[in-house]
């Protein structure tokens, strides 16, 4: 069965620090990831996607992630922090045929703290 | 830009009443979706929709649970008789041709 595993529940970064959230899955073909943010109070946001090619994909607000298929990550990363970032951020894998229905498997979520 | 909405924003019920989410998709999405979030937990799914008809659905969406799309721009999640651990925050997506799904805002419902 897919999964998708955040590891750090918390993680705490100072504002213009770099920062880098992991994600790893478990899917047994080609996966379709996805970071995903949400605000206190607010629905999720989508930041960015694999579906395939350049393993280094650009999303919105500065964001990027690189997929690893020897490694089964899609780590989520910013150059630089800026203290709106504060949320949490889910990684996603989409389960299911590629033209299919392509129900979203979510990690637990990673919330991050940005220190002045 | 396109978004999805959902009303109300927060549902308060008593155990056992129905209640009904609704659901706008951005028009011209084909393929529908409910997840749900218990509160310190990862969203999870419901079910999926695709021309008018339930196309998967978890384990978590039992006889209580229906969906509708009573016309052309409305999606509901329908709950015959609310439990206690109903209670969770509702998100409703939508996504088009590519493989991205947008999701609303939610409804937290709440059930005493």
């Amino acid at each position: 069965a897919q999964s998708v595993t955040q590891p750090d529940i918390h993680i705490t970064v100072s504002e213009g620090a770099s920062l880098e959230l992991r994600c790893n899955y478990s899917y047994g073909a080609t996966p379709y990831l996805f970071w995903y943010v949400q605000s206190p109070g607010q629905g999720l946001q989508l930041l960015l996607k694999y579906f395939s090619g350049d393993t280094l994909v650009q999303g919105i607000k500065g964001f990027e992630a690189e997929f690893k298929r020897s490694q089964s990550s899609f780590n989520l990363r910013k150059p630089s922090v800026h203290w709106s970032d504060a949320a949490e951020y889910f990684c996603a894998v989409g389960a299911g045929t590629p033209f299919g229905f392509q129900k979203l498997v979510f990690g637990t979520g990673t919330r991050l703290l940005v220190s002045p | 830009e396109p978004e999805v909405t959902q009303t109300p924003s927060h549902q308060v019920t008593q155990m056992g009443q129905e209640v009904i989410l609704r659901c706008v998709p951005i028009s011209n999405h084909l393929y529908f979706y409910w997840y749900r979030q218990i509160l310190g937990q990862k969203v999870e799914f419901l079910v999926s929709f695709y021309n008018n008809e339930i196309s998967e659905k978890s384990e978590i969406f039992d006889d209580q649970f229906s969906v509708e799309r009573p016309d052309g721009s409305n999606f509901t999640l329908k709950i015959r008789s609310t439990k206690l651990e109903d209670s969770a925050m509702y998100f409703c997506a939508s996504r088009g041709q590519s493989y991205e799904q947008y999701f609303g805002p939610g409804t937290r419902l709440t059930v005493t």
